[in-house]
């Protein structure tokens, strides 16, 4: 069974543009959770979707979106890029609610 | 102050040595995960305990929720085991929202 795959592996943008970021989660899982992960750093929440739903939102600013399709596959969106966004973002899904997650492989994203 | 820190921040060890490193947090959790990253950046999830202890091969995981704070051990290391080691938390009244530590990276050399 396939894990969970995020597109694209990396992404190199310049500041103000726009990026959307892709997550397919393992087949039957329902809740997608995205982090972003600065060099260095330990990943930081950003958003928790399950059943289409947003469950939870991180401290980030407004630029950053996401939401869920009905297959359960999440799209992170990031407007207005900074320097500061390049990052790798990582996305992990759980069967249900509250469970052990599965984390994809990132998507490294550099803004220049 | 992070709410969850780990200790220590790098660690190097030679082959078949027992490590063990440390996670303390300071609020209320439903779970604790330790995860293992590798360079690239794949994350594994290896344990996610809410009491007592956990074994899965040569990892130990173990947790005591009184003085908040869990470790995870690693007996007879291996060169494959160099990664960095991340212990995350779920805290109460959250959804899937975990917080998450620095992380340890450990090499160990033959």
């Amino acid at each position: 069974d396939a894990g969970v795959t995020q597109s694209p592996t990396h992404l190199i943008k310049t500041r103000g543009q726009h990026v959307t970021l892709r997550c397919s989660p393992i087949s039957g899982h329902k809740s997608v959770s995205w982090y972003q992960q600065v060099l260095g750093q330990g990943p930081q929440f950003i958003f928790q979707y399950y059943e289409k739903e947003e469950r939870g939102r991180g401290n980030f600013p407004d630029r950053f979106s996401a939401r869920q399709f009905p297959n359960y596959s999440s799209e992170l969106n990031v407007n207005a890029l900074l320097l500061g966004d390049s990052a790798l973002y990582l996305c992990a899904s759980s069967p249900i609610d509250q469970e052990t997650q599965y984390f994809g492989p990132g998507t490294r994203l550099l803004v220049l | 102050k992070n709410e969850v820190e780990q200790s220590p921040q790098n660690l190097t060890a030679q082959e078949g040595e027992f490590i063990t490193i440390n996670c303390s947090y300071s609020v209320g959790i439903s779970a604790l995960h330790w995860l293992q990253q590798h360079p690239g950046g794949g994350i594994v999830s290896l344990f996610m305990l809410s009491s007592g202890k956990k074994k899965h091969g040569r990892l130990i995981a173990t947790i005591n929720i009184q003085e908040k704070h869990s470790s995870l051990h690693i007996t007879a290391s291996h060169p494959r085991d160099s990664a960095v080691y991340i212990c995350a938390v779920r805290e109460t009244g959250t959804a899937s929202k975990l917080t998450f530590g620095t992380g340890t990276r450990l090499q160990v050399t033959l």
